[in-house]
């Protein structure tokens, strides 16, 4: 699986936006890009993936830059529910049915 | 909500016992996962089957770890002879198999002393 880049940690403000940016330099053609998140004692769960085009769902935004090798996720109104361990994946859509490749994402803690 | 379970939520043990851990996938997901979690970490696949069939295995899976589909729902994952180093939660996962969508449990948390 292609490799991803994210920052350790960051530190936002509850009720402001918040960006979490991913690199996937070695993105190939087929290779979705897939977010999850992990609340603390908790399994990890899925956020929302894109190919190509900006998705948008009732959690968050994914922002998928043009060349594909950089994408950012947004949290439009951060609250503290959303402190969590995010997780940006790369998934091969001729796959599917290999393991998800975690890294160990980014720790996003928010201020009350 | 009738998502995917995992029993027991937590497990102590000494060295050299063996343990069994239980995943219930949700239902009619046809894929189910294993994985691994070391404090400071991501998440580590271990297994996978779709249905009853084990169709992969990571190299991290030693020889003292088994898991079981036997009727393509629940799941089992065993650990033989363990050791400190398998301290770890471990997180089960479901799909369906047309979705690359995973959903995971709340995970086993296993101590080895």
């Amino acid at each position: 699986d292609a490799k991803t880049t994210q920052p350790n940690s960051m530190e936002s403000n509850e009720e402001e936006p918040v960006h979490l940016p991913c690199n996937h330099s070695t993105i190939s053609g087929t290779d979705y890009i897939h977010w999850y998140r992990q609340l603390p004692s908790q399994g990890p769960e899925y956020v929302i993936h894109g190919l190509t085009s900006n998705v948008n769902n009732r959690m968050a935004s994914l922002a998928i830059a043009e060349d594909r090798k950089s994408s950012t996720l947004i949290l439009h109104r951060a609250t503290l529910r959303d402190a969590a361990v995010y997780y940006c994946i790369l998934r091969n859509s001729g796959g599917g049915a290999d393991g998800l490749t975690f890294g160990k994402g980014t720790h996003l803690i928010i201020q009350p | 909500d009738t998502g995917v379970s995992q029993d027991p939520r937590h497990k102590i043990t000494k060295r050299g016992q063996n343990v069994t851990f239980r995943c219930d996938p949700i239902s009619e997901h046809n894929r189910l996962y294993w994985y691994r979690q070391t404090l400071g970490q991501g998440p580590e696949f271990l297994t996978y089957f779709q249905n009853e069939a084990q169709l992969e295995k990571s190299r991290l899976l030693s020889d003292r770890f088994s898991a079981e589909r036997p009727k393509g729902s629940f799941s089992t994952l065993e650990i033989q002879r363990t050791e400190q180093g398998d301290s770890a939660m471990y997180l089960c996962a479901s799909s369906l198999r047309d979705s690359t969508t995973q959903y995971f449990g709340p995970g086993t948390r296993l101590l080895v002393l």
